[in-house]
């Protein structure tokens, strides 16, 4: 069974530029979970999509954004990047059942400059 | 709101010795817990859960923990560690699965095991 799978692996953007991350979970995995990972503030909850409906969401601003699709890959977006933006994010993909077993991804490296 | 406390930044072991990795939590509701490992350059894996039953769990690798609800600590432990464990480990609860929260983990800021010969 293939993981889950994030594109693209690396990134460098500019501030002021949006940004748009794309993950595929583990086929038959309904919730897709995202995770903001940096050196200073460790691993912090950005939102959860369940069966394409945001179901929770951590405490970011509003220029973070999410999606899921009928196949139930994620989008994640961020708006008018700033450099502390800069930072490794990983999605995870799980069944959904209440269970807290996420399988991640190897993530994104976004670098903005 | 839940919160984890990883005691130790980086822990130096040498091969084949004992290790204990210290995680204590905070949470005003009952939780789920674990620990994960993350490989340089790569996500997290899951190592061990718990979620109720026996308060010993063992995991893959080797690994096993124990969750003491008394002193709310959920420490990592291997009897023999190997190169190969060099990693990042976090401890992560969640809250009790209700509606929207089953995914939502709360880290610890993680604790390095570097293992040396």
């Amino acid at each position: 069974k293939a993981g889950v799978t994030q594109t693209p692996r690396y990134l460098i953007k500019t501030r002021g530029q949006q940004v748009t991350l794309s993950c595929s979970p583990i086929s038959g995995h309904r919730s897709v979970s995202w995770y903001q990972q940096t050196p200073g503030q460790g691993l912090q909850f950005l939102f959860e999509y369940f069966s394409e409906t945001q179901r929770n969401k951590g405490n970011f601003p509003g220029r973070f954004s999410g999606r899921q699709f009928s196949n139930s890959r994620s989008e994640m977006n961020v708006s008018t990047l700033e450099l502390g933006d800069s930072a490794l994010y990983l999605c995870a993909s799980s069944l959904g059942q209440g269970d807290g077993k996420l399988f991640f991804g190897s993530g994104t490296q976004l670098s903005v400059l | 709101a839940q919160s984890v406390t990883q005691l130790d930044s980086q822990v130096p072991v040498f091969e084949e010795a004992p290790v204990e990795l210290r995680c204590n939590y905070s949470s005003s509701v009952s939780v789920y817990l674990f620990w994960y490992v993350q490989y340089p350059n790569q996500g997290l894996q899951l190592l061990l859960k718990y979620l109720s039953g026996s308060t010993l769990v063992k995991g893959i690798n080797g690994f096993e923990a124990e969750f003491n609800k008394s002193q709310t600590s959920f420490h990592l432990r291997k009897p023999s560690v190997h190169i190969s464990d060099t990693a990042e480990y976090f401890c992560a609860v969640s809250p009790l699965p209700s509606t929207g929260t089953a995914s939502k983990l709360t880290f610890g800021t993680g604790t390095r095991l570097q293992v040396t010969l």
